[in-house]
């Protein structure tokens, strides 16, 4: 268990709403990710971070900010939601060997 | 981009026959790890395997960076094994993914 906490668990929201998504860790990791996981596309990266204040883009960033202002916290930050981000999204920390480990995921639902 | 590739796709098998999944990888790679989704969602760590192989329970991995590919053995399986098998390389600060392969086991 790398004892990581997604919140919520399930969303659903309607078109051009902002949504945010909240990573908890408690172990202090420094590298932390957004993932997002979609039918016939698998995982995608989304943004990951790299300590505090210290964020970078991933593959599908487009419509995505992020924010790390505690180690322990990770936020995804969707301005205006469309319907193309209805997806499940995960979050993942490195661990201290290196190894990738995630988080339960959230299923966020755009109508 | 570094690409990822795995085979099988798909795999039905019978439940206590064995089986073996393939990743490929176009470039030099840091680490890979093998993860397990189950029908629930989850991702479970399998194995960590930059080289070499490794062994836990029924299941196996083997990694040959020289050659770029990794394969991951599954004997006796079980139902509880279903799912879709993914492999990640790091490359560089990041892990990609492959598109897995969707296991199904029939009692």
């Amino acid at each position: 268990d790398a004892g990581i906490t997604q919140s919520p668990r399930h969303k659903v929201t309607e078109t051009g709403t902002p949504v945010t998504l909240r990573c908890h860790q408690t172990e202090n990791h420094r590298y932390m990710y957004w993932y997002r996981q979609d039918p016939g596309h698998g995982l995608r990266l989304i943004h990951y971070s790299y300590g505090v204040k210290d964020t970078d883009k991933g593959e599908v960033s487009d419509g995505y900010s992020v924010s790390r202002s505690k180690t322990e916290d990770f936020l995804l930050t969707l301005e205006s939601a469309t319907s193309s981000q209805t997806s499940v999204y995960f979050c993942a920390i490195m661990g201290s060997t290196g190894e990738l480990f995630f988080g339960e995921g959230s299923r966020l639902t755009v109508l | 981009g570094i690409q990822v590739e795995q085979s099988p796709p798909d795999l039905i098998l019978q439940e206590g026959a064995n089986s073996t999944l393939r990743c490929n990888f176009s470039d030099s790679v840091n680490n890979l790890q093998w993860f397990h989704q189950n029908p629930w969602g989850q991702l479970i760590n399998l194995f960590y395997i930059p080289s070499g192989t490794k062994q836990n329970g029924r299941l196996s991995a083997t990694t040959v960076a020289t050659e770029r590919y990794s394969l991951l053995y599954i004997s006796s399986s079980q139902t509880t094994d279903s799912g879709v098998y993914f492999c990640a390389v790091v490359y560089g600060q990041n892990f990609v993914f492959g598109p897995g392969t969707r296991l199904s086991v029939l009692p």
